[in-house]
């Protein structure tokens, strides 16, 4: 069982629609970060967080310790939003991090 | 403006020969890793190092060689000992302080071997 399970794996949204990205984890951290991949293969790291909630423009994310999991909302999606969404950890003294399979978000106009 | 460079972005190699992938940083960042990404599946660590002159084995580490001779550089060395070496590379750096993780990226390099 991977230690950082992504739900759902494919996700296909109208532009201006609320998204969700779910992301469980089995194994105690230190943070949590949510990554965004686009066609081309860079990623970008867009919130590292260990408790509650961060806002970046249209991007929430949320976490709960408790629970082990975390969400990615992103509010008036737009095409430009279209990318893999990948939930990672990491915790421990060596700070590597662990990745869940990600998400691919396609937002159609 | 600061950031990770990796080349070249696509590269090409023939069955049997090794083949170096260059990470180059100037974040001033004292950890570099290296990730393998294959379609369907999470990225996996092959090899990382938190100070020069120092690295340890990921999960995937055989068939790969790296060194870290200078904070900046953190080359990727695919042998031919590494048995499906065709995927996309990427190379990340960090922060190593308990009080905060700044996680940096390269663009990546996509591996074939033809």
């Amino acid at each position: 069982k991977n230690e950082v399970e992504q739900s759902p794996q494919n996700l296909t949204a109208q532009e201006g629609e609320f998204i969700t990205i779910n992301c469980s984890y089995s194994v105690g951290i230190s943070a949590l970060h949510w990554l965004q991949q686009h066609p081309g293969g860079g990623i970008v790291s867009l919130f590292m967080l260990s408790s509650g909630k961060k806002k970046h423009g249209r991007l929430i994310a949320t976490i709960n310790i408790q629970e082990k999991h975390s969400s990615l909302h992103i509010t008036a999606s737009h095409p430009r939003d279209s990318a893999v969404y990948i939930c990672a950890v990491s915790g421990g003294s060596n700070y590597k991090l662990t990745f869940g399979k990600g998400t691919l978000l396609t937002v159609n106009p | 403006d600061g950031g990770i460079t990796q080349s070249p972005k696509y590269l090409f190699r023939k069955e049997g020969q090794n083949v170096t992938l260059s990470c180059e940083q100037n974040l001033n960042h004292d950890a570099m890793y290296w990730y393998r990404q294959d379609p369907g599946q999470g990225l996996r660590l092959i090899y990382y190092s938190q100070i020069v002159n120092d690295f340890q084995k990921g999960d995937i580490a055989e068939g790969y060689s790296v060194s870290r001779e200078k904070k900046e550089s953190f080359p990727l060395t695919v042998t031919s000992a590494q048995k499906n070496p065709t995927a996309f590379y990427l190379c990340a750096s960090s922060i190593v302080d308990r009080a905060f993780y700044g996680y940096t990226f390269g663009s990546g390099t996509r591996l074939t071997v033809v």
